[in-house]
């Protein structure tokens, strides 16, 4: 079964700290993984996406890493701030046509003055 | 350029109603999907469609749920008899092609008493 996991749940961290958020998934065969940012009470936004091929994308103070050989993939946030705090949502495809997105629940994170 | 516009943003329906739910994709965009999003889980695939066709329903209930997106006008979720577990954020994305570039709308909560 097509399955996209992440961890944590949820995260709280202070302002300027870094943080890394994980993501794994069993989607098969593999195209692209997205990075979604989803601020509370609003629709998901693109940060990043990374095909086989990519190990490493950055947008920002946002970086997403990918190892397609043990199907993970992170990102991470540096230098964080308030503005930051949102649920970071992985998205793995097995081809490029919406419909077959396979979405994981999110990690929630706090960002605290 | 508006983005995804979507309404209504809240609406409250008791047992047995029914919801509409209306998304305008972005100018140039004539894909949209619907996906639906209960707490603490992730995005579900629930309908693609381009006007005034639906290319792929298989993620949407049998009964009570139905879908358009005509010439002109916005594209419709139409949700039947309602009941409580159809609570849920239900969100639509449009893309200008079926190449998983998706852009988001803000959503429409409905709240089933």
């Amino acid at each position: 079964k097509n399955q996209v996991e992440q961890s944590p749940q949820s995260l709280i961290i202070l302002e300027g700290k870094n943080c890394t958020l994980q993501c794994n998934y069993t989607v098969s065969p593999f195209s692209n993984l997205r990075w979604y940012k989803q601020d509370t009470g609003r629709g998901p936004v693109s940060l990043t996406i990374m095909t086989f091929s990519e190990n490493t994308k950055s947008n920002g103070r946002y970086t997403a890493t990918l190892d397609a050989d043990t199907k993970q993939s992170s990102l991470h946030i540096t230098a964080s701030q308030l503005s930051d705090s949102a649920s970071y949502i992985c998205v793995v495809s097995s081809d490029n046509y919406g419909q077959n997105f396979v979405f994981g629940p999110g990690t929630r994170l706090s960002v605290l003055p | 350029n508006a983005g995804v516009m979507q309404n209504p943003r809240h609406l409250v329906r008791r047992r047995g109603q029914e919801a509409r739910l209306r998304c305008s994709p972005m100018k140039g965009h004539s894909h949209v999907y619907w996906y639906r999003q209960l707490p603490e889980e992730g995005l579900k695939f629930m309908v693609y469609l381009q006007k005034e066709n639906i290319i792929d329903e298989s993620g949407m209930p049998k009964e009570r749920f139905s879908a358009e997106f005509p010439k002109e006008g916005p594209s419709i979720l139409r949700i039947q008899q309602v009941v409580r577990g159809d609570s849920a954020a239900y969100f639509c994305a449009s893309s200008p092609r079926n190449t998983g570039e998706l852009f988001f709308g803000e959503g429409s909560r409905l709240t089933v008493l």
